[in-house]
């Protein structure tokens, strides 16, 4: 069956660092990936978008990485800041008209000071 | 300001009580979707809708109904609501000619008692 898992559900990291996070999938052939961030009691907020035959996408301090052959994406923070802390979720379409979207369950992060 | 609504943001209902759940954009976006989140099960795709009189199921659309007759608007409807439909719902809309990302709604938290 179709799968997505984020790698963990915390992740802690001092401020500064940078946070990386993981999301991979099974059994998907995704024709795009989504990163998305959300915040307690809200909805999600979109960050970046990846397509399959993109490597790497980058906005700002934020970087994503996409493998169809590992079956991964790696999101990346940079010189992350108390503000980034949040929970990251992954999301995958499996074409372009096709409508059905999949979550990963989330990595929540928090960045200390 | 572009954006999603949805009313109620809070509910409180008993089982069996028909309830509808508003959500409306004002993006003239082509493509909305529901979902709900649970912790531990991460946000799951009740059912989403292409355009105006075209919907489809998600991962969960047991006990739920959608209807999409006009372009803005995509209510949930609750026919008989049971406990384990106790859930935050989100409501998002994108357009699929542009970006592909999604635009979520704050949240409607229901309790089924």
């Amino acid at each position: 069956s179709q799968k997505i898992e984020q790698n963990s559900e915390a992740l802690n990291i001092q401020e500064g660092k940078t946070a990386t996070l993981t999301c991979n999938y099974t059994n998907y052939s995704p024709a795009y990936l989504q990163w998305y961030r959300q915040d307690p009691g809200r909805g999600p907020v979109f960050l970046l978008l990846i397509r399959e035959n993109e490597k790497e996408k980058r906005k700002e301090r934020l970087k994503v990485t996409f493998d169809t052959t590992l079956k991964q994406s790696l999101f990346h923070i940079t010189a992350s800041q108390p503000a980034d802390s949040a929970t990251y979720l992954c999301a995958l379409d499996l074409n372009t008209n096709a409508g059905k979207s999949t979550f990963g369950d989330g990595t929540t992060l928090t960045v200390k000071p | 300001e572009a954006q999603v609504t949805q009313n109620p943001r809070y509910l409180i209902t008993v089982t069996g009580k028909k309830l509808t759940v508003t959500c409306s954009q004002n993006m003239n976006h082509e493509y909305m979707s529901w979902y709900r989140q649970d912790p531990g099960l991460g946000l799951r795709q009740i059912y989403y809708s292409m355009n105006v009189e075209v919907t489809d199921k998600g991962d969960v659309p047991e006990g739920y109904k959608v209807s999409r007759k006009e372009k803005r608007n995509f209510p949930l409807i609750l026919e008989s609501p049971s406990p384990n439909q106790t859930s935050l719902y989100f409501c998002a809309s994108s357009s699929q000619g542009r970006s592909y990302e999604q635009y979520f709604g704050p949240g409607t938290r229901l309790t089924v008692t």
